[in-house]
């Protein structure tokens, strides 16, 4: 139990959709990232926020977008879906902004993209 | 570019024996390596990490060494026991000069313990 919850579990969308995915941090991580996970890959890290302000992005196109709240939750938003979109969405918070600081996932959100 | 490489998709091992699983990386600005081990149906969870100042971590049942030179790290698993069968990876991050913690996935291996 790593105190990261997500929501929904699953979700089926059509293409050219708009989706929001939505993930819940422990109390008092103030980084969190998202992950893409396709299948049979490794997680591919899409972008980090830290205290509410984008701090790194992966190759992702800008269709790709997040907020961070204060209240430790944050968002993943994806513009226009596309087939390619369907993964396994993970998000992951760190206790502080540290190299060294350990990233707990949540379940994370399958996408399925029609 | 797969900067963080497992080239075993899978692996058995019989129940009590070691399980090796292996990682290998090219970009020699990784300073600091975690394992994840992950169920079906739930997120990764942390299993272990060393930093490239260190060639052993230990932590139970499990140790991680890491080759700088060989820009390789494995994971030990001794004894193998069956609630560890899961996909492992292998994840990478860069220094503290790099600005963010994104971590870097290896593919993943899938271990099987064996009754």
């Amino acid at each position: 139990e790593t105190g990261v919850t997500q929501s929904p579990t699953h979700l089926i969308k059509t293409r050219g959709q708009q989706v929001t995915l939505r993930c819940s941090s422990q109390s008092g991580h103030n980084t969190v990232s998202w992950y893409q996970q396709a299948l049979g890959q490794g997680p591919q890290f899409i972008f980090q926020y830290y205290r509410e302000e984008e701090n790194g992005r992966g190759n992702f196109p800008p269709r790709f977008s997040g907020l961070q709240f204060p209240n430790y939750s944050s968002e993943l938003n994806v513009n226009a879906l596309e087939l390619d979109d369907s993964a396994l969405y993970l998000c992951a918070s760190s206790l502080v902004r540290g190299f060294r600081e350990t990233q707990y996932f949540g379940p994370g959100t399958r996408l399925l993209v029609l | 570019d797969q900067q963080v490489k497992q080239n075993s998709p899978s692996l058995s091992v019989q129940e009590g024996r070691i399980s090796i699983l292996n990682c290998d990386y090219t970009n020699s600005m990784f300073d600091y390596f975690l394992w994840y081990k992950k169920y079906p149906a739930e997120g990764p969870t942390f299993l272990i990490s060393i930093s490239s100042i260190k060639d052993k971590n230990e932590d139970g049942r499990f140790t991680v060494f890491l080759n700088k030179s060989a820009k390789h790290l494995s994971l030990h698993i001794v004894p193998s026991q069956p609630g560890d069968s899961a996909v492992y990876f292998c994840a990478a991050r860069l220094g503290p000069n790099f600005g963010n913690e994104k971590l870097t996935f290896g593919t993943g291996t899938r271990l099987t313990i064996i009754p």
